[in-house]
């Protein structure tokens, strides 16, 4: 089975500050890793995938990087939208998600 | 370009419900279309998906969940179903339809909410 760990749980920052989010899988899922964003009462947006590559329209702000076990989410510069949940999931095996890491105003 | 869902609400435990998603204005017949359920406690949960017809419309389903779980197309009506028998409380969540083509989950419907109470 696959374990996907998200950390740290909540994020705690203000605009304008760098974020850096971690994804962690049990098994090794070479590239196959996308990250979502999602705001309250909406569906989740994707914003990478392939660990490294923007979605369409999606700021270059946001970046991914990792691969094999370890992934990040780095929002450069944090703006007054980008305060959200974010998931990552693989799709090496099926499809797993990760339980979110909440960026929020400090 | 966008998924609609609906078909859901307020059912009995053991009742049974089809959740309708609705494609309009992207490739519907050349995509996957995966189902996903939200709760608060357990998160995103992917259901299943059924891939195209160049795929054979093959459907499969998270290992984790039993055989109550049906997803179908109708790529004559850019419609896709989810049927879900034997409702249990815990299958109360939001359920999700969204689509891969080039990228995973890449268009997302708005959901449709479903209580299982009594």
């Amino acid at each position: 089975e696959m374990v996907m760990t998200q950390s740290p749980a909540t994020l705690s920052l203000s605009p304008g500050e760098r974020a850096s989010l971690s994804c962690r899988t049990s098994q090794n899922i070479r590239s196959s890793l996308a990250w979502y964003q999602q705001k309250p009462g909406q569906a989740p947006r994707l914003l990478i995938y392939d660990a490294s590559t923007r979605a369409t329209g999606v700021p270059a702000r946001f970046s991914g990087s990792g691969s094999g076990t370890e992934f990040t989410l780095t929002i450069s510069s944090l703006q007054s939208d980008d305060f959200a949940i974010y998931y990552c999931q693989q799709y090496n095996n099926w499809w797993t998600f990760g339980q979110g890491t909440k960026v929020e105003v400090k | 370009v966008q998924l609609v869902e609906s078909g859901g609400g307020l059912v009995l435990p053991g009742g049974s419900l089809r959740l309708s998603c609705a494609a309009a204005g992207l490739d519907f017949s050349d995509s996957t279309i995966h189902w996903v359920r939200q709760t608060p406690g357990k998160g995103l949960e992917w259901i299943g998906h059924i891939r195209s017809r160049g795929i054979g419309y093959t459907a499969a389903y998270s290992e984790s969940l039993e055989d109550r779980f049906t997803i179908s197309r109708d790529d004559s009506q850019n419609m896709a179903y989810l049927q879900i028998n034997g409702l249990k409380t815990e299958d109360t969540a939001m359920y999700y339809c969204a689509r891969s083509l080039e990228a995973p989950f890449d268009i997302w419907g708005q959901g449709t909410m479903v209580t299982v109470s009594s």
